[in-house]
């Protein structure tokens, strides 16, 4: 059974301090995403990763950075969380030659 | 500028009955058309994809068509249940983004009462 995992699913930060999130596949899909969705909006896009070590800018990259060290794990980090910072962030992935992405289930971080 | 529009932003309907979401959208070029289904606190669950000028899918009691002239696609929900209270997510593929760059709407939510 095809899964992309998430971890943690919610958090709660001060503002200033550091996050991480966590996405992990399980597909070998080379290319992941990661997005944040705020109420009234699509989902944005953060960061892709082609494969290891190869990451490209979405839309709204500022104030967030990203790491991929092994094809199945896809970190997002926020250095200095800030409360527009505050969202659900989904991790995606997608098989090389497939449109389709499989997403997470989503982290709801609250940056107090 | 959105280009993903969705409408209605949220609808409320009895169990049993029949409702219509639509999605405009600008992207181009498209590639495909994807509606997603996205239970409250989850993630998205794809439910039909369109690729092809005037597609029409169907599953189960989901129906989707595609007019990609118009650049409009229609989701239709035969026979409601209070499970599929949810949002909806109406996502457009970017032909031209060798990544697989997505597009998406802001969704409809869609609210079946018994």
């Amino acid at each position: 059974d095809m899964k992309v995992t998430q971890m943690p699913r919610y958090l709660i930060k001060r503002m200033g301090e550091n996050v991480l999130l966590e996405c992990g596949q399980d597909m070998s899909h080379e290319t992941m995403y990661w997005y944040r969705q705020d109420p009234g909006l699509g989902l944005q896009l953060i960061y892709i990763s082609y494969d290891v070590d190869s990451n490209s800018e979405g839309d709204i990259p500022k104030g967030y950075r990203v790491s991929r060290k092994k094809r199945e794990h896809f970190s997002l980090i926020l250095d200095s969380a800030k409360t527009n910072q505050t969202s659900v962030y989904f991790c995606a992935s997608r098989d090389r030659g497939d449109a389709e992405q499989f997403f997470g289930p989503g982290t709801r971080l609250t940056v107090l | 500028k959105t280009q993903v529009e969705q409408s209605p932003q949220s609808l409320v309907v009895r169990q049993g009955e029949n409702c219509v979401l639509q999605c405009n959208y600008s992207v181009t070029p498209d590639n495909h058309l994807r509606w997603f289904k996205q239970d409250t606190g989850k993630g998205l669950v794809s439910l039909t994809v369109l690729v092809h000028e005037n597609d029409k899918t169907s599953n189960g009691r989901y129906s989707a068509t595609l007019d990609k002239d118009a650049k409009h696609s229609t989701l239709h929900i035969t026979a409601t249940l209070l499970d599929d209270t949810a949002t909806y997510i109406c996502v457009v593929g970017d032909r031209g983004s060798a990544l697989g760059r997505l597009h998406f709407g802001a969704g409809t939510q869609l609210i079946v009462i018994p």
